[in-house]
């Protein structure tokens, strides 16, 4: 079945610092990956969609200059929370597409800014 | 803009019991709709995948249905066991395959 991976699966920084979370498409080539937040006992709110290749589309209300989305290969997404701060402390969670199948979703990365 | 309502929020039946997780979406213009499970702090189990032109599907002790015209579907879990304690969500897609999640079902059971 259809794998994605996400690296780290938690990471705790300093706040102003910025961190990286990568997702992978194990095995298959996902033209369109997406980024989902996810806060204490709330549910998966979609932040973006990263389409290869091209620039990522944002949802209303989320900062594009905060949270960059690079979707260099159509394998790997990465998205970079700049300058964090402990209010960008969340669960962040992404998906990939293959084709017009359903989506398969990582294993998610906690983010905990101090 | 669509939205995606999970009633009840919270839920909690003594082991062996049936039950069923109401979900409801305000556009039925869906392509089609998904229920996951969630464990704490971890990420989303597939449950069912249902597409736009099915009525239901079923594995195991579950079964989920879908009435696309009034925005509506269930999932049915029989025989519940306290593994099957965790959070329900539902989520659904367009045309455009982005998932809208819906507010989640936190199940207890109790041994």
């Amino acid at each position: 079945g259809a794998v994605v991976s996400q690296h780290p699966s938690w990471v705790i920084c300093k706040s102003g610092t910025s961190v990286k979370i990568e997702c992978r498409s194990l095995d298959f080539q996902a033209t369109t990956m997406f980024w989902y937040r996810q806060f204490p006992k709330q549910s998966l709110m979609l932040m973006a969609t990263s389409n290869e290749g091209s620039k990522a589309t944002y949802e209303q209300g989320v900062e594009k200059d905060k949270f960059l989305i690079n979707h260099a290969s159509l394998t790997l997404s990465t998205l970079t929370v700049t300058s964090a701060h402990p209010e960008d402390s969340s669960f962040y969670i992404c998906s990939a597409n293959r084709g017009s199948e359903t989506q398969y979703f990582g294993p998610g990365t906690r983010l905990l800014v101090l | 803009k669509q939205e995606v309502t999970q009633i009840p929020a919270a839920l909690s039946v003594p082991e062996g019991e049936n039950l069923v997780l109401n979900c409801s979406f305000t556009d039925s213009a869906i392509y089609n709709l998904q229920w996951f499970r969630q464990d704490p702090g971890k990420g989303l189990t597939s449950l069912l995948l249902i597409q736009s032109s099915q009525r239901e599907q079923t594995s195991g002790r579950l079964n989920a249905s879908l009435d696309k015209s009034s925005g509506r579907s269930t999932l049915y879990i029989a025989a519940s066991q306290p593994g099957d304690s965790a959070t329900y969500l539902c989520a659904v897609t367009s045309g455009t395959y982005k998932y809208i999640f819906g507010t989640g079902t936190r199940l207890k059971v109790l041994a």
